[in-house]
């Protein structure tokens, strides 16, 4: 059964500094990560997705797979307010999109 | 916003009772996800229809069930509700269900059980 951790939270951080959000995962054989970013009382909402060692960039996200350490990061540069919400990561299932999420971490932006 | 659409918006039950979520999937989607999440929880896959089959299942009992219907809606049961049922039920669709497809979440039914 696929496990995803995240730190609970809340981080906080000030307005335009980096946050950087982490997820660790169980299964090896874990391909590709979603992250999902959700407001109070909202759906969650697509933000990255990252399919292959490296790093991705969207703007002022970046998302990070190191799939040697089983972990997968997101950096939100030059974080604004309206970046305060929960941050969700999940993984597809082997043989469709059903998706296991991680707890979801809590991000504050201060002014 | 997404083209999914969930109904009713808010419920409350009590303990024992039945309930039924609806769910209407974006123009296009033949595939309908239901997730239960928690407060302060990410959510738990319950199950996937696709094409009015049940697609895969998560670690939910036999008293959670749904259904699709040929216009790709959807709707999830709940009997005998338990005070732990108290979540947000979140819908989502995609296109086909494939592994790395998009899904496009509804805003949700929030479900009180007293």
């Amino acid at each position: 059964q696929k496990e995803v951790e995240q730190n609970s939270g809340p981080l906080s951080v000030p307005e335009g500094a980096i946050a950087s959000l982490n997820c660790t995962y169980s299964d090896r054989g874990s391909q590709s990560f979603f992250w999902y970013r959700q407001y109070s009382g909202k759906s969650p909402e697509l933000i990255m997705f990252i399919y292959s060692n490296g790093d991705k960039e969207d703007g002022r996200f970046t998302a990070q797979l190191n799939k040697a350490s089983q972990y997968v990061s997101l950096l939100i540069r030059d974080s604004q307010p309206s970046d305060s919400a929960t941050y969700l990561c999940a993984v597809p299932g082997d043989a469709g999109n059903m998706l296991t999420f991680g707890g979801g971490t809590r991000l504050m932006v201060k002014p | 916003e997404t083209g999914v659409t969930q109904s009713p918006t808010h419920l409350i039950k009590t303990r024992g009772q039945q309930v039924t979520l609806r769910c209407s999937s974006q123009s296009g989607h033949n595939t309908v996800s239901w997730y239960q999440q928690a407060l302060g929880q990410g959510p738990q896959f319950i199950f996937q229809y696709y094409r009015e089959e049940e697609n895969g299942r998560g670690n939910f009992p036999p008293r959670f069930s749904g259904l699709q219907f040929p216009n790709y809606s959807s709707e999830l049961n709940v009997n005998a509700l338990e005070l732990d049922d108290s979540a947000l039920y979140l819908c989502a669709s995609s296109a086909t269900g494939g592994k790395n497809e998009k899904l496009f979440f509804g805003s949700g039914t929030q479900l009180s059980v007293l």
